[in-house]
């Protein structure tokens, strides 16, 4: 059974840095991408970032990039969202999700639980 | 950056009748190459994460109830419910893997009428 365990989250001062993990089982995690998807209380999702399966490809949004940074531990089937210079519209649920193949080309077909981070002084 | 834009923003169909939600692309995510719609459909109940119903635009996901079905090609696409049930009231998204940005329309909400 595929399963996606995130943690990190929780209050964040403007500015600071935390980092997002997404414990990963189930299933080869080096022969799959993965994604992080976030959402805003209340509203819809937004694709964060991306990374390949062996890690050599990353992408990320316009709204991220240069402040986060994704990675992968593929001995310890670990994902990884390090996260700067919050700001107050980075708060939101932040989910790992898993490609359905190797690159993100593809639906994203198993979702962790999620974790919020919120952005506040 | 590939718009998604959904329609309805929420429908409230009864208990057994058919529910369709659209899912417009501001461009074509058929990709030539696999001769694919780079389209999937998501279910997300109130406290949950989504859940993948659909890929490829019309290909039903393991385990997704055959009341399920997607259509389109191109720039439009549907999601259809054949009869609604009581546990699909949720928000549906439709989401667009052709090119990055990945992109998501903005959400339908479905309700029991």
């Amino acid at each position: 059974e595929v399963q996606l365990l995130e943690s990190g989250g929780g209050l964040v001062q403007p500015g600071g840095s935390p980092r997002l993990s997404c414990a990963a089982s189930g299933f080869p995690f080096s022969n799959y991408a993965m994604s992080w998807v976030r959402q805003a209380p209340g509203k819809g999702l937004e694709w964060v970032s991306a990374i390949s399966g062996s890690g050599d490809s990353t992408y990320y949004a316009d709204s991220v990039k240069g402040r986060f940074t994704i990675s992968r531990d593929n001995s310890k089937n670990t994902l990884f969202l390090q996260m700067n210079s919050l700001r107050a519209e980075d708060s939101a649920v932040y989910y790992c999700a898993k490609c359905g193949g190797g690159s993100c080309y593809h639906a994203f077909d198993y979702w962790g639980q999620g974790t919020l981070v919120t952005v506040s002084s | 950056d590939i718009v998604m834009t959904q329609s309805p923003d929420s429908l409230a169909v009864s208990l057994g009748e058919r529910a369709t939600i659209n899912c417009k692309s501001s461009q074509s995510v058929l990709y030539s190459s696999n001769n694919k719609n780079h389209l999937g459909w998501y279910q997300q109940k109130p406290g949950q994460p989504p859940k993948l119903l659909i890929y490829w635009a019309s290909t039903r996901e393991s385990g997704v109830p055959d009341r399920f079905s997607g259509s389109g090609s191109g720039t439009d696409f549907t999601l259809t419910i054949s009869s609604l049930q009581a546990e699909d009231v949720a928000v549906y998204y439709c989401h667009q893997y052709y090119s990055l940005p990945y992109t998501f329309g903005q959400g339908t909400r479905l309700d029991i009428k």
